[in-house]
């Protein structure tokens, strides 16, 4: 699975819009982008996926560039509630094998009042 | 409601004994997780299994044991083995194929004194 790098931490204000970049430039063609978000002490949340186009649910957005090398998870109007740890994981799924995600450092994310 | 159970959610021991964690899921998912976290770290896996009376290591499976008889149950026994056993434990449940997202549970908490 390919590796992916993103920022250590940001902040992000109240009601604004948090995008969150993670860079995956060896990501491979079967290969699909994962987030997911920590809140302290509570198990992983998942947020989206996708595999080559732009994603959105009642969460988040996802935009994968074309290359697919990168992407950002835009969440609209963060709130308090949404201070975490962000993972951008990049998985075959789980076709087959192990479904394993690697969970790296992630980006924390503060939101302030 | 859907979900996965973990219990208990905070458990203590004495080095030397083994303690298994529980994992329940009424997802009827066929893939369960179990991962590992330790402080300020991301989450590494222990064991999975993809279906039921089968089950395969991880990338730190040494000190640990599962079992899957039931598709619902998927617990995990960590060993006198295990040399540094106090962490967070995860569990998680998937579907199988391309493209599944995993749902954790709320994590268990063992410190081993």
């Amino acid at each position: 699975d390919a590796k992916t790098t993103q920022p250590t931490s940001m902040d992000c204000a109240e009601g604004r819009a948090a995008n969150l970049p993670c860079n995956h430039s060896t990501i491979s063609g079967n290969e699909y982008v994962y987030w997911y978000r920590q809140i302290h002490s509570q198990g992983p949340q998942y947020i989206i996926h996708g595999l080559k186009n732009n994603e959105t649910n009642e969460m988040a957005s996802l935009i994968i560039t074309e290359d697919r090398k990168s992407s950002t998870l835009i969440l609209p109007h963060a709130t308090l509630r949404d201070t975490a740890v962000y993972y951008c994981i990049v998985s075959r799924g789980n076709s087959g094998n192990t479904g394993k995600l690697i969970f790296g450092q992630g980006t924390t994310l503060q939101v302030k009042p | 409601d859907g979900g996965i159970t973990q219990s208990p959610k905070y458990l203590f021991r004495k080095e030397g004994q083994n303690v298994t964690l529980s994992c329940e899921q009424n997802l009827n998912h066929d893939a369960m997780y179990w991962y590992r976290q330790d402080p300020g770290q991301g989450l590494r896996l222990i064991y999975y299994s993809q279906i039921v009376n089968d089950f395969q290591k991880g990338d730190i499976a040494e000190g640990y044991s599962v079992s899957r008889e039931k598709k619902e149950s998927f617990p995990l026994t960590v060993t006198s083995a295990q040399k540094n056993p106090t962490a967070f434990y995860l569990c998680a449940s998937s579907g199988t194929g391309f493209s599944y997202e995993q749902y954790f549970g709320p994590g268990t908490r063992l410190t081993v004194t």
